[in-house]
């Protein structure tokens, strides 16, 4: 079945560094991506999207970049600061289908 | 302040004592859903609406019931909870669709004994 992963389930950086967390997808026909951030006792919230006609969006200290040919998406957090602490989900989506398939997500911890 | 707003956070209950987790959105979204969080299965989508009184199966809608008569209310309804579904549940919103942002309540934590 189609499945949305993420290549690491736990990820350490030092305060001031880029952070990069990866995901693959498995459907080709999926052609929306979004990136969610989940902090602890909370619901996910929304990031970054993008959408299949595009390979490359920005954000506040974040870029999310689309690769279709080895179906990979990753999120890029720039100067990643202590309040970016968190479990990141990646999520794909065909905009014919009505469900959207979530990875199981990476939880993303700063070093001082 | 725009929100989905989920009750009760935390439940904690016994095997067939039917429950209803309430959801409701004030930003006149078509499209709710509702999904279970399991460490290691990430978000898992259960029932979803795309409009009122339009309801459809998730991946996951055994034991499950929903309904949606008003569109701001999307009320999760477990006739007969069972141990398994003890997890974590989230409901969602979107303008009208799962291809776009959505917008999730805080969670309710079920325990179900």
């Amino acid at each position: 079945g189609e499945s949305v992963g993420l290549h690491l389930p736990t990820l350490s950086v030092q305060e001031g560094d880029n952070s990069i967390i990866n995901c693959a997808y498995s459907n080709s026909a999926s052609d929306y991506f979004i990136w969610y951030k989940q902090e602890s006792g909370k619901g996910p919230q929304f990031i970054i999207d993008i959408r299949s006609n595009m390979d490359k969006r920005q954000g506040q200290r974040v870029t999310v970049l689309l690769n279709k040919t080895v179906k990979h998406l990753s999120l890029q957090i720039a100067a990643t600061q202590p309040g970016d602490s968190a479990v990141y989900f990646c999520a794909g989506t065909e905009s014919s289908a009505s469900k959207i398939i979530f990875g199981s997500g990476t939880r993303l911890s700063i070093r001082p | 302040e725009a929100q989905v707003t989920q009750n009760p956070r935390y439940l904690i209950t016994v095997t067939g004592k039917k429950l209803t987790v309430t959801c409701s959105q004030n930003m006149n979204h078509e499209y709710m859903s509702w999904y279970r969080q399991d460490p290691g299965l990430g978000l898992r989508q259960i029932y979803y609406s795309m409009n009122v009184e339009v309801t459809d199966k998730g991946d996951v809608p055994e034991g499950y019931k929903v309904s949606r008569k008003e569109k701001r209310n999307f009320p999760l309804i477990l006739e007969s909870p069972s141990p398994n579904q003890t997890s974590l549940y989230f409901c969602a919103s979107s303008e009208q669709g799962s291809n776009e942002k959505l917008f999730f309540g805080s969670g309710t934590q079920l325990s179900v004994l």
